[in-house]
């Protein structure tokens, strides 16, 4: 099946570790993304990626890191840097440069304790 | 700049009554405009599009038609059931005019679909 694979589907860390969220994809869609979800803020741009081993800062960045190695592949690190990591993290894929239409994963829930 | 207003929930229903969520939007040139709906513990999913002025998008029931007189898209359906209790999301994107631009979404609107 095609879609996008987005692991763990829940996390708990302690404050100050670093934590990596796993996007994975076989729909050979070029752009990538990550949003992070917090109740009543919509969703907030982290990061993007249009192509492989390039990627943008979106909105809210600080405190993230990614990579672009494979097409197939955009992982997420949260970093201790980060001051409120606890939220919801979404992973989407559009087919080219922004496109419009974005694909989903199932999101992983991070919590920081 | 580009942005998304959409109303503030929650909303409240009872099963069968009408449903409008409004969403307005701020952009430059020709955007096309979106609505994704996100069912509780999951990933957002697009229900419907519109990519030119006048154009309705339309699936499962609900509706929207692009406005670009009033620069709004406002979501409708006629008779809500339980299972469309949901958080819906109004979205544009700019990439007619500027292919380096993200969609844009609006904060969402939490609904609730009472029996």
């Amino acid at each position: 099946d095609g879609g996008i694979t987005q692991s763990p589907k829940y996390l708990f860390r302690k404050e100050g570790q670093n934590v990596t969220l796993s996007c994975e994809q076989n729909l050979n869609h070029d752009a990538m993304y990550w949003y992070r979800q917090d109740p009543g803020q919509g969703l907030r741009l982290i990061y993007y990626s249009q192509i492989v081993n390039d990627f943008q800062k979106g909105d809210i960045a600080e405190g993230y890191s990614v990579s672009r190695e494979k097409k197939e592949s955009f992982p997420l690190t949260v970093t201790s840097a980060q001051k409120n990591p606890t939220a919801f993290y979404l992973c989407a894929t559009t087919e080219g440069r922004h496109t419009g239409e974005l694909f989903f994963g199932e999101g992983s829930r991070l919590t920081v304790l | 700049g580009n942005s998304v207003t959409q109303m503030e929930g929650p909303v409240t229903l009872s099963e069968e009554a009408f449903l409008t969520i409004n969403c307005t939007y701020t952009a430059t040139g020709y955007p096309s405009l979106f609505w994704y709906v996100q069912y509780p513990g999951e990933g957002l999913q697009l229900l419907l599009k519109a990519t030119k002025a006048d154009d309705k998008g339309s699936n499962k029931g609900f509706e929207a038609t692009y406005r670009k007189e009033t620069t709004s898209f406002h979501l409708e359906k006629g008779s809500v059931q339980v299972s469309d209790s949901a958080v819906y999301f109004c979205a544009l994107s700019p990439y007619r005019n500027s292919g380096n631009t993200p969609l844009v979404f609006g904060k969402g609107t939490r609904l609730s679909v009472i029996a």
